[in-house]
């Protein structure tokens, strides 16, 4: 199964409303990224957050980190339609060879204007 | 950051017919190189992990005889489908690894089998 989980799965707003996303791991990690696709384009990469972080920023983003909950929330504040997108959680999956990250099902985010 | 190209970005070929996608680190040396496919509306599942001049590790129920990994050198590495049918059209994404804990992301091909 999944390393990561996100949820919820679908999530649509009005243009200027906060959106939060959470993802769940199973396993310990290393680090956890939170990366922004849009439909039909490759992957943007939004935040890194290492297991000793509790909380990151980077603009309007906002990324929290519980490793006893083994859980991490993306707050994207005051949305834009161009955030219409889907997001990614990625754990590192540390398997000796390298690191390969596992990534959830994503969130598919719709900002209305 | 990091520069991570693909090429073809996208292609569209007859079943039956093999296609090979290059994936470049342009300023780091990658030993690893892992790929990713991704089906509409999915997320990103992993195929294979190769490492530069060893043979490609395949992921359960990816067929290696299909999906041709060469990673001969340090800043290149290729996935060729071969025999492509249209279950095979998808978004394929590559991932270097520059150093440890290190991870970059190709732009994707998408590929279209008709």
């Amino acid at each position: 199964s999944q390393q990561g989980e996100e949820d919820p799965q679908a999530l649509s707003i009005q243009e200027g409303e906060n959106a939060t996303m959470n993802c769940s791991y199973k396993t310990s990690i290393n680090n956890l990224q939170w990366y922004r696709q849009n439909s039909g384009r490759g992957l943007v990469h939004l935040i890194l957050i290492r297991s000793n972080e509790r909380e990151k920023h980077s603009g309007r983003l906002r990324v929290t980190l519980d490793t006893s909950k083994k859980s991490s929330s993306l707050l994207i504040t005051a949305s834009r339609a161009a955030d219409t997108a889907s997001y990614f959680c990625a754990t590192d999956a540390n398997l000796g060879v390298g690191q390969n990250f596992v990534f959830g099902p994503g969130t598919r985010l719709s900002v209305l204007p | 950051g990091a520069v991570v190209s693909q090429h073809p970005s996208w292609v569209i070929c007859k079943s039956g017919t093999s296609v090979k996608i290059e994936c470049r680190s342009l300023d780091f040396q990658a030993t690893t190189m892992f790929w990713y496919r991704q089906f509409p509306k999915q997320s990103l599942m992993l195929m294979a992990t190769s490492n530069e001049g060893s043979k490609a590790t395949y992921e359960q129920g990816v067929e290696k005889d299909k999906f041709l990994i060469n990673h001969a050198s340090l800043t290149l590495s290729t996935l060729t489908v071969t025999s492509a049918h249209p279950e095979d059209s998808s978004f394929y994404i590559c991932s270097p690894l520059r150093v440890y804990n290190e991870q970059f992301f190709g732009p994707g091909t998408r590929l279209t089998v008709l």
